[in-house]
């Protein structure tokens, strides 16, 4: 079946630190990888994606994430946290076969100590 | 830019009322989805259509229905309302089916059925 784990529910950093979210998939062709963010009170915001070619993917906000097809990974990463990047982040994947949907994952939580 | 536009942010029914949502995109998307976001369940389709006046149910489809008049409007309508459709409501469009992935989000629509 296809599915976008996302293992951690709430993760807390210290502003400054490094991040880093995890994303493993199942899906059964080749998938088109997605990293949404959703501010409190707020939709989700596209924050990067990946489709083919380069598989480090480079997003706004200073985020980045790394394709890696033999874990089935997809994870997210920020090199320095800010207060601001406390949000909600969701991992979606979807791809040829699939209509034009995404599947979520169930989303992490991501507080930011000052 | 693309625009997403729900027609309200907060809004509160009573059980068995009926209940319409309406979604409005600006950039001729032919895609447009309905979905409930719940802590811990991540996002869930419920319904989804990819042209005027075509739908396909989505995960959970139950308890809802949907109308697709003109390409740019996507109403979502719950035709009595219940406690368990509490919940946040998301409407997402995207270009042409499995060409492009990318779905755009609106604000969403808080809904609380007392």
């Amino acid at each position: 079946a296809q599915s976008v784990t996302q293992p951690d529910i709430h993760i807390t950093v210290s502003e400054g630190a490094s991040l880093e979210l995890r994303c493993n998939y199942s899906y059964g062709a080749t998938p088109y990888l997605f990293w949404y963010v959703q501010s409190p009170g707020q939709g989700l915001q596209l924050l990067l994606k990946y489709f083919s070619g380069d598989t480090l993917v480079q997003g706004i906000k200073g985020f980045e994430a790394e394709f890696k097809r033999s874990q089935s990974s997809f994870n997210l990463r920020k090199p320095s946290v800010h207060w601001s990047d406390a949000a909600e982040y969701f991992c979606a994947v979807g791809g040829d076969n699939q209509g034009g949907k995404l599947i979520f994952g169930q989303g992490t939580e991501l507080s930011v100590k000052p | 830019d693309v625009k997403v536009t729900q027609s309200s942010r907060y809004l509160v029914k009573r059980t068995g009322e009926k209940v319409f949502l309406e979604c409005v995109q600006d950039m001729d998307h032919e895609n447009m989805f309905w979905y409930r976001q719940d802590p811990g369940l991540g996002l869930r389709l419920i319904y989804f259509s990819y042209d005027v006046k075509m739908k396909e149910k989505g995960d959970i489809p139950e308890g809802y229905s949907v109308s697709r008049e003109k390409k740019e409007r996507f109403s979502l309508i719950l035709e009595s309302a219940s406690t368990n459709q509490t919940s946040m409501y998301l409407c997402a469009s995207s270009a042409h089916l499995s060409v492009n992935n990318e779905q755009f989000f609106g604000p969403g629509t808080r809904l609380t059925v007392l």
